[in-house]
């Protein structure tokens, strides 16, 4: 199984500062006949069910703010939310879909300092 | 617009089995991948596996194998989840995902339900 780890656990940052998650897969998901990288990247807001931010690592789902962006490739990647708002508290997970089990992260909070 | 709605709470006791139900609606619900998630009361999400709503064909986690049947009904455009032999540390809520991507097992869940809250004592 691919391992996905998430640093930091938990972070707070101050309203309009950039947020900066990492994303880290036991070996690469990046699929060498397309270059993509089967990574996503969800948030989740308490009581509700995940929401889809960023696929293939770095493409945005539609009607995602563009402060959402995602980068990164093979095995180490970052979601970063570029000016935090009130709504982005939540916990984001990442999830590798290059193999099954498709494993997630085990989660990054994210708080307003 | 795409929507998919779950069944309602269950409380079993261990060693019962519970079967799940996610209808969807506003899409062509063979062409999509459905995907099981699990999340424990204050834990992570637990992919348990796919179904592939056109053929019936499967896909478990290895975890979950002699445990877990998915399947589905296209009359009625409704996935099922069944696990039997239900544990304790099975408590948590159960969410259906649709695939992002046709005809795609390998794609992140762009439509999720509102999930089921499943919860196993004695």
């Amino acid at each position: 199984d691919i391992v996905m780890t998430q640093s930091p656990d938990s972070l707070a940052v101050s309203l309009g500062e950039r947020a900066t998650i990492n994303c880290k897969s036991s070996q690469s998901v990046l699929y060498s006949s397309n270059n993509k990288n089967y990574l996503a990247w969800y948030q989740q807001k308490p009581g509700q069910p995940p929401k889809l931010l960023i696929y293939w690592a770095s493409a945005r789902e539609s009607g995602v703010p563009d402060r959402f962006s995602g980068s990164g490739s093979g095995t180490d990647f970052t979601l970063t939310i570029g000016s935090l708002q009130a709504e982005d508290v939540a916990v984001y997970y990442c999830q590798q879909y290059y193999s099954t089990p498709f494993t997630f992260g085990p989660g990054t909070k994210v708080d307003i300092k | 617009q795409v929507q998919l709605v779950q069944s309602g709470a269950e409380v079993k006791k261990p060693g019962a089995s519970v079967k799940l139900s996610c209808k969807a609606s506003g899409y062509t619900f063979t062409g999509y991948y459905m995907h099981w998630v699990r999340q424990a009361p204050g834990q992570g999400l637990e992919w348990m596996g796919w179904i592939n709503p056109n053929s019936g064909g499967t896909n478990y986690a290895q975890k979950f194998q002699g445990r877990v049947t998915m399947t589905r009904d296209t009359s009625i455009s409704t996935a099922y989840m069944e696990l039997s032999r239900l544990r304790s540390d099975d408590t948590a809520v159960y969410y259906c995902a649709r695939a992002q991507l046709p005809a795609i097992a390998a794609a992140g869940g762009n439509y999720w339900g509102q999930g089921t809250l499943v919860t196993v004592s004695s």
